[in-house]
Parts: structure tokens; C-alpha cells; sequence
């Protein structure tokens, strides 16, 4: 295991609804970066948290943003929800200093959006 | 044009087999590149960074290219577990954690 744990693990919504996804990074991990994973698709890079700024975001809209809190944790929050947001969102944590470039994902949580 | 392309797959290969995947990547700028492995309905996970002399780790060998911005990934003596999806991925700069990951190409080992 990874360390890094999201909630909630499945979820149902409907469109123009909104959700708020929750990330706890491994200990020790000061950056969280959330990825998009649609089916059959590698994941996306949605934007990435540390120090509890926005460091870096993908091609995703205004309607896709985010927390880091002081303890590291992070919220994925996405409004107005349309069918194409359905996916297993991914939240990755690591180390800002590290040069390894692994992430250490969590198992996910997988949205559906009716 | 999509920034890292992956052979389209599947691989199903018998135990034992030898199988080899191919990805290539458009931006210039990358500057590191991975493979990651994940399992089905799981999380990726790191299998092995690539580097441009070319590493090894047991049955897995990982090349880089950067001529021709090329990678790829070989896998001998294929085993049951190695059945996963294979992530190409590369990422723009040492302080940088966007990661740029391929369609992923997905892998059977059959008995």
C-alpha cells in the first residue's frame, strides 16, 4: 500500500451536480498532484498542490479546482458536472525534492455522472 | 498528435515469452521518462524509470532513445503476473511532477 488514501472510493451524480473528492498524502509528502483517468485512457494531469497553491494544472476548466490543506491533505472539487466527467480520479502524492519522479497514487475514487 | 504514443495492444503472449513495447513522445522538453504498471481497476505504480544508457532491472529492460524520442520496455521469460497494463510516461522537468502518461498498452501472459 501506498499510504496515500482517497474518499470516497465510488460515487453517482447527475449532471450540473457537484463533487468534492478527498486525498490524504503519505506521510512525509508535502506535494499532491490529481490526475483524470477516463476508461481505457491513460490518467491526465488535472493540477498539482504544494505549500497549499496551485503549482502547475493540465488542460482542465475553471469548473475543476482544488484545496491542499497545512497537513498536506487536498479536495478535488468539480461543479457543474457533465457526462464526459466520469472517471477514476486519481490523487498522487510526493516529496518536493524528489528527483525519482515516482508518485505514490492512491487507489482512486470513480465517479459516474448520470 | 498525442504527446506520448503506445502501441495500441493487447499483448497476449504464452509464459515464458518475450515481449517488447514501443512508445514515443513529441515534446522535446521531456527530459525523464518511466513505465508504469497498473493492475486492473487498481492504481499505476512505478515499475522502472528509462535512462538514455539504457537499465535493467531482472527480467525488465528499459531503452531510451532520444534522437529519434523513442522508448521502450522488454520483458523476458513473461510470467502470469506480469498480466497489466504498461504506462509510458514521461515528465518535462526535474521540478516539474506532471506527468504525461500514455493510452497505456495492456498485456495478457496466458499459461
Amino acid at each position: 500500500e501506498t499510504g496515500v488514501t482517497q474518499s470516497p472510493t465510488h460515487l453517482i451524480k447527475t449532471r450540473g451536480q457537484q463533487v468534492t473528492l478527498r486525498c490524504s498524502s503519505q506521510s512525509g509528502h508535502n506535494t499532491v498532484s490529481w490526475y483524470q483517468q477516463a476508461l481505457g485512457q491513460g490518467p491526465q494531469f488535472i493540477f498539482q498542490y504544494y505549500r497549499e497553491e496551485e503549482n502547475g494544472r493540465g488542460n482542465f476548466p475553471p469548473r475543476f479546482s482544488g484545496l491542499q490543506f497545512p497537513n498536506y491533505s487536498s479536495e478535488l472539487n468539480v461543479n457543474a458536472l457533465e457526462l464526459d466527467d466520469s472517471a477514476l480520479y486519481l490523487c498522487a502524492s510526493s516529496t518536493r525534492t524528489s528527483n525519482t519522479g515516482e508518485l505514490f497514487f492512491g487507489e482512486g475514487s470513480r465517479l459516474t455522472v448520470l | 498528435r498525442k504527446e506520448v504514443e503506445q502501441d495500441p495492444g493487447p499483448f497476449n503472449v504464452p509464459e515464458g515469452a518475450t515481449v517488447a513495447f514501443n512508445c514515443t513522445y513529441s515534446n522535446s522538453a521531456s527530459q525523464s521518462f518511466f513505465w508504469y504498471r497498473q493492475d486492473c481497476r487498481k492504481e499505476p505504480k512505478l515499475l522502472m524509470s528509462v535512462y538514455s544508457s539504457g537499465n535493467e532491472d531482472g527480467r525488465f529492460t528499459a531503452q531510451l532513445n532520444r534522437a529519434s524520442q523513442y522508448i521502450s520496455l522488454l520483458i523476458r521469460d513473461s510470467k502470469l503476473s506480469d498480466s497489466a497494463t504498461y504506462l509510458c510516461v514521461s515528465r518535462s522537468g526535474a521540478g516539474s511532477y506532471q506527468l504525461t502518461f500514455g493510452k497505456g498498452t495492456k498485456l495478457s501472459v496466458i499459461p
